[in-house]
């Protein structure tokens, strides 16, 4: 059985490009969300969707947007790239139709904006 | 002041010791209590999910969580190099479970 998958693996850009990264949740899993991990800190929450609705925002500029599709996949753009938003970049995803909130973390997404 | 405090380490120690590894915290909204696994490079692994507080066992791993103190840990025993990694404590309230505050981790290094 599958678990998070997450694509691409790394990615190198430079700042002010934008950039999009991509989530497939367990199957069964409705729930996604998006962390940001910098290089030394804990995962940092950026979004939580639950069947395509954003359920949840954490302390991230509005150059930061994500979505989810009726598969339950999402994507995370970020815009305007700056030098401080290379970080492992991570998705979790979660089966919403139980009492059990345990979240699955893919292998993340290496973003470096040079 | 962060929510979440977690001594960063490193934390080293011999193959078969007692790790403890621990958390504090201010929110006193938190009532889910997990710890994450990450290797290097890696994704988070979910090692312990707790809800409210109590101990929970599971092999090795023994997690507590003391609401009164705002305080949680991870006991590891008979340590092996194969648990060298980084560990981290998360947490959440009450409906919005799947909105995480992680600590900044531990890294530990368990000598053969």
């Amino acid at each position: 059985d599958a678990g998070v998958t997450q694509s691409p693996t790394h990615l190198i850009k430079t700042r002010g490009q934008q950039v999009t990264l991509r989530c497939s949740p367990i199957s069964g899993h409705k729930s996604v969300s998006w962390y940001q991990q910098v290089l030394g800190q804990g995962p940092q929450f950026i979004f939580q969707y639950y069947e395509k609705e954003e359920r949840g925002r954490g302390n991230f500029p509005d150059r930061f947007s994500a979505r989810q599709f009726p598969n339950y996949s999402s994507e995370l753009n970020v815009n305007a790239l700056l030098l401080g938003d290379s970080a492992l970049y991570l998705c979790a995803s979660s089966d919403t139709g139980t009492a059990n909130n345990e979240q699955f973390f893919g292998p993340g997404t290496r973003l470096t904006v040079l | 002041q962060k929510e979440v405090e977690q001594d960063p380490g490193p934390l080293s120690v011999p193959e078969g010791a007692i790790v403890s590894l621990n958390c504090t915290y201010s929110n006193s909204a938190f009532q889910y209590f997990m710890w994450y696994r990450q290797y290097s490079r890696k994704g988070p692994e979910l090692l312990m999910y707790t809800y409210s507080s109590g101990n929970k066992e599971d092999g090795r791993f023994t997690a507590q969580v003391d609401k009164s103190s705002k305080y949680i840990s991870l006991f590891i025993r008979d340590s092996q190099p194969s648990d060298s990694a980084t560990y981290l404590c998360a947490m959440s309230p009450f409906g919005s479970a799947r909105q995480l505050t992680f600590g900044s981790g531990t890294q530990l290094t368990v000598l053969p």
